[in-house]
């Protein structure tokens, strides 16, 4: 079955740029949507965006200006890359296969925690 | 401020029927299916109900969906312990080229 694992700095610096990347185990990377969702401590979800294997992306329209994100069938992963990063940004970070391309995410990856602090 | 709307929080004892709402839009719940998600403490969200009303193996029958116009519900009937978690709504949403929205989520209590 298909798994997912986030890695990436546990810590980043404010105005700095957040890099995490999700590794996909377990079957192909190919042919699906892959996103990535990020949970504040105590409160909901949000979706930061999404890749296609083709590499076309669509973005949450409050963060595209600070968000980029790539993938690499070669290795099986995909990234994400955000900029500019502040207090506001500290929050589990998620990876998840969106089947269908239409909030169908499954499986999701354990989370990471980033914490932006100087 | 989210752009599904979920009631904050639900409650019922064990063996009770509960449902959670979702409220939308045109531009998304309306044009596009709902997905339902639910989230124990300390761990990811597993996903529960896809396309309005379709279980993922292994997810029991107690568990249902359904999608009317802008809203859709998640209902849980049987209500377990183990069922006391946070539920959350998404849609894809077609508005400035397409992104996906969630609702903010209810925390289920299990009394």
């Amino acid at each position: 079955q298909v798994q997912l694992q986030e890695s990436g700095p546990g810590l980043v610096k404010p105005s700095e740029t957040l890099s995490l990347t999700c590794t996909v185990s377990g079957g192909s990377i190919s042919s699906y949507y892959w996103s990535w969702i990020r949970q504040p401590a105590g409160k909901g979800l949000e979706w930061i965006g999404r890749i296609y294997t083709s590499g076309s992306t669509n973005y949450n329209p409050s963060l595209k200006s600070r968000v980029t994100m790539s993938v690499d069938t070669s290795k099986n992963q995909f990234s994400l890359k955000l900029s500019s990063v502040t207090a506001a940004d500290t929050a589990v970070y998620y990876c998840a296969r969106d089947v269908v391309g239409a909030s169908w995410f499954d499986p999701w990856g354990q989370g990471t925690l980033v914490t932006v602090s100087s | 401020q989210s752009v599904l709307t979920q009631p904050p929080s639900a409650s019922g004892t064990p063996g009770q029927r509960v449902t959670i709402s979702c409220s939308g839009s045109s531009s998304n719940i309306g044009s596009n299916t709902v997905n339902w998600y639910q989230q124990l403490p300390g761990t990811a969200p597993k996903l529960l109900i896809y396309s309005n009303n379709q279980r993922p193996s292994g997810v029991p029958d107690r568990f249902s969906g359904s999608k009317s116009g802008t809203s859709a519900s998640l209902a849980i009937s049987g209500l377990q312990s183990e069922d006391e978690a946070d539920y959350y709504c998404a849609a894809w949403d077609d508005s400035l080229n397409g992104h996906v929205v969630f609702g903010g989520g209810t925390k289920l209590t299990v009394l």
